[in-house]
């Protein structure tokens, strides 16, 4: 059974700081693997998709890259910003399954 | 252009009560999907349909029931409310199957 683990559970950082999201599963026939944003009472809302196939995706100031061998994908933040805040979450879609499997979530706090 | 939209908001229900949480979307998606988040346990697939008139059942379907009878609508019905089914209900959409891009903002739904 695919399991996808996020840690940290929670990261507070400041203002202008990089950092590193990480998301890791058990099991490498993916098809592929995405990075969602959640703002507290709304919805998820797409970042980035990335293919089994590739080995990363941008987009502004994120940067996601994926490992398939070693079950491992991260998600770059550059220069935080206080807007930033909200829960990260990533999924996998297993190969020839029809749905994504979630991880638990990041929530991350950029102080001002 | 709506997106994906979700009614009710917000719903207080007694056990053994009924009621059905609706789900359209205005982007002429095959797929869509319904999910639950729960606290520490992320999201999990309850059903999914890949088009109208058809359905499947995703990892936690007991006690809900699904139908497509429209490319748009794919309502979600409690047959009897349990305090286990309180929970936040988020459906999705999307153009290929197994990669929901776009969510609706969610039904919080408490049963006492």
């Amino acid at each position: 059974k695919q399991e996808v683990t996020q840690i940290p559970a929670a990261l507070s950082v400041p203002e202008g700081e990089n950092l590193v999201l990480n998301c890791s599963f058990t099991d490498s026939a993916i098809y592929n693997l995405q990075w969602f944003r959640q703002d507290p009472g709304k919805g998820l809302t797409s970042l980035l998709l990335i293919q089994s196939s590739q080995r990363e995706q941008t987009s502004g100031r994120l940067n996601a890259s994926l490992d398939k061998s070693s079950g491992r994908s991260t998600l770059y933040i550059a220069a935080s910003q206080p807007g930033d805040s909200a829960t990260y979450l990533c999924a996998v879609i297993i190969q020839g399954a029809q749905k994504l499997v979630f991880g638990q979530g990041t929530r991350l706090t950029i102080n001002p | 252009n709506a997106g994906v939209t979700q009614t009710p908001k917000f719903q207080v229900l007694k056990t053994g009560q009924s009621m059905t949480l609706q789900c359209a979307q205005d982007m002429n998606h095959e797929y869509m999907s319904w999910y639950r988040q729960d606290p520490g346990m992320g999201l999990r697939l309850i059903h999914y349909s890949v088009g109208a008139g058809i359905t499947d059942q995703g990892e936690v379907p007991n006690g809900y029931n699904v139908s497509r009878s429209t490319t748009e609508d794919f309502p979600l019905r409690l047959l009897s409310a349990a305090p286990s089914q309180t929970s936040v209900y988020f459906c999705a959409s999307s153009y290929s199957g197994g990669v929901p891009q776009h969510f609706g903002d969610g039904t919080r739904l408490s049963i006492l």
